[in-house]
């Protein structure tokens, strides 16, 4: 089976550009999560997605960025101005229904390693 | 404030000696501990989750156990192999309905396996 796939895997661009990475999680999974992951503040959580609907992205550090996830096969995460604090590795996860918090396992992607100029 | 603590921060090993990594954490209310292992280049794969009322999970040669008690956890790993080279992540989480169900995270214990 296909797990969670992340496109593109690597994006250098310059400062003040648009950046959107995407996201294909495992069919049949309700739940998907965007994380961002650097070496001074690890793998830290920005917003999750309960059957295409947003449930908490008080993650997201600031307006320039926004997730949406139009159906349950397709998410994604975009940057707006881009800023070279931006840069990290940005992994999406997903995981199947059930109560937030249970015994479901996340599947990560390999991730989308992010580079602003 | 919830936190989450690895240690070692960082772990060198030969191959086929066993070793054990520490989280001790905070966090309350408690749901579930998970343990991550992340190869380099990779995203993170689930080991174990084990719950408020598990103390002790296999997944082949990957112990993890749980005192709830005194919040924390380890991960055991027997005669290691140079694949279990990797970082190897604690995440707690707390339930939904408090602090808007959210996940903590460790900073991680980078292992490596010598041949």
């Amino acid at each position: 089976d296909a797990g969670v796939i992340q496109s593109p895997r690597h994006e250098v661009t310059e400062m003040g550009q648009e950046v959107t990475l995407r996201c294909k999680p495992i069919s049949g999974h309700d739940y998907l999560f965007w994380y961002r992951q650097t070496m001074m503040r690890g793998l830290e959580l920005l917003i999750y997605f309960n059957n295409n609907v947003p449930i908490d992205d008080s993650g997201m550090p600031e307006d320039r960025f926004s997730a949406k996830m139009p159906n349950a096969s397709f998410s994604t995460l975009k940057i707006q101005p881009s800023e070279p604090r931006d840069s990290a590795v940005y992994f999406c996860a997903s995981s199947p229904g059930g109560e937030w918090g249970g015994n479901q396992p996340q599947h990560f992607g390999d991730g989308t390693r992010l580079s602003i100029l | 404030k919830n936190q989450v603590e690895q240690s070692p921060q960082s772990l060198i090993i030969l191959e086929g000696k066993n070793c054990t990594l520490q989280c001790n954490y905070t966090v309350s209310p408690f749901s579930n501990l998970r343990w991550y292992k992340q190869d380099t280049g990779r995203g993170p794969v689930s080991l174990t989750i084990m719950t408020f009322s598990e103390n002790t999970k296999s997944n082949g040669r990957y112990t993890a156990t749980l005192d709830a008690d005194t919040k924390q956890s380890s991960l055991h790993i027997t005669a290691s192999q140079l694949s279990d080279s990797a970082s190897y992540i604690c995440v707690v989480s707390s339930p939904r309905g408090s602090t808007l169900g959210r996940l903590y995270f460790g900073r991680g214990t980078q292992l490596t396996v010598w041949p």
